[in-house]
């Protein structure tokens, strides 16, 4: 079993709703990423979040928004999105946060939630 | 600026055959960290493997063995009789250990490993 849960596995919605992938670790990790993996590409990094505060967001449109209620939970929430959205996205955690020496930090990914923009 | 290569885009093999997946690094940075991830059919990356710049050392796992090579900035991954289980999208990747980027995990393209039983 994987140690970083993500809702919904799969998610379809129109280019006008508004829906949310949510992300969940009990490792204790202070670090979690936002990932979009479009079909046969590598992960991009969207987002990360270290000790619950944004700390990157790699130029991503505002069409979506990130939240971390807590050192637990990160939530992506998405509206207005366009087909071309449509991908695998990714949530993974890390130990500590991303300071200076944080590099040696394995990141543990999620399974996944796959969501198509119609 | 850092980057990944993996040459191979698709490999197949029959089960029970060796292979060796390929990965070629760039940096800059004098201490860094190489990782292997494994990435099946239902999404999950799968952590394999991390290795530091300074430990040269091969290292085996069961029928999984990594050889690191400073010199020709390469870090290869080679298993041993495959196995049908294997078959995924193995990721190499690289990530600076300290500085402004160390937040951030370069992956390759990806090599795509079929084991045909």
């Amino acid at each position: 079993d994987t140690e970083v849960t993500q809702t919904p596995k799969h998610l379809v919605m129109g280019m006008t709703n508004k829906k949310s992938l949510k992300c969940e670790q009990h490792m204790g990790h202070r670090a979690m990423y936002w990932y979009k993996q479009k079909a046969k590409k590598p992960p991009e990094l969207m987002f990360v979040y270290s000790y619950e505060k944004l700390s990157i967001n790699e130029s991503v449109p505002s069409r979506f928004s990130p939240e971390c209620p807590n050192s637990s939970l990160l939530n992506l929430h998405l509206h207005a999105l366009q087909p071309e959205d449509s991908a695998l996205y990714l949530c993974a955690s890390s130990q500590g946060g991303t300071g200076f020496s944080s590099g040696a930090n394995v990141l543990t990914f999620g399974a996944g939630s796959r969501l198509t923009v119609l | 600026a850092q980057k990944v290569t993996q040459a191979q885009t698709e490999i197949s093999v029959v089960e029970k055959e060796d292979v060796t997946l390929d990965c070629v690094y760039e940096t800059r940075d004098t201490t860094y960290y190489l990782f292997w991830y494994k990435q099946p059919p239902s999404g999950e990356l799968v952590f394999l493997i991390r290795r530091n710049s300074f430990d040269e050392q091969n290292e085996i796992s069961g029928r999984y063995s990594w050889n690191f090579q400073k010199s020709t900035s390469s870090f290869n991954f080679t298993i041993t009789a495959s196995q049908v289980v294997d078959s995924a999208v193995y990721f190499c990747a690289l990530r600076p250990y300290s500085g402004a980027g160390s937040y951030q995990l370069t992956f390759g393209k990806g090599t795509k490993l079929s084991v045909i039983p």
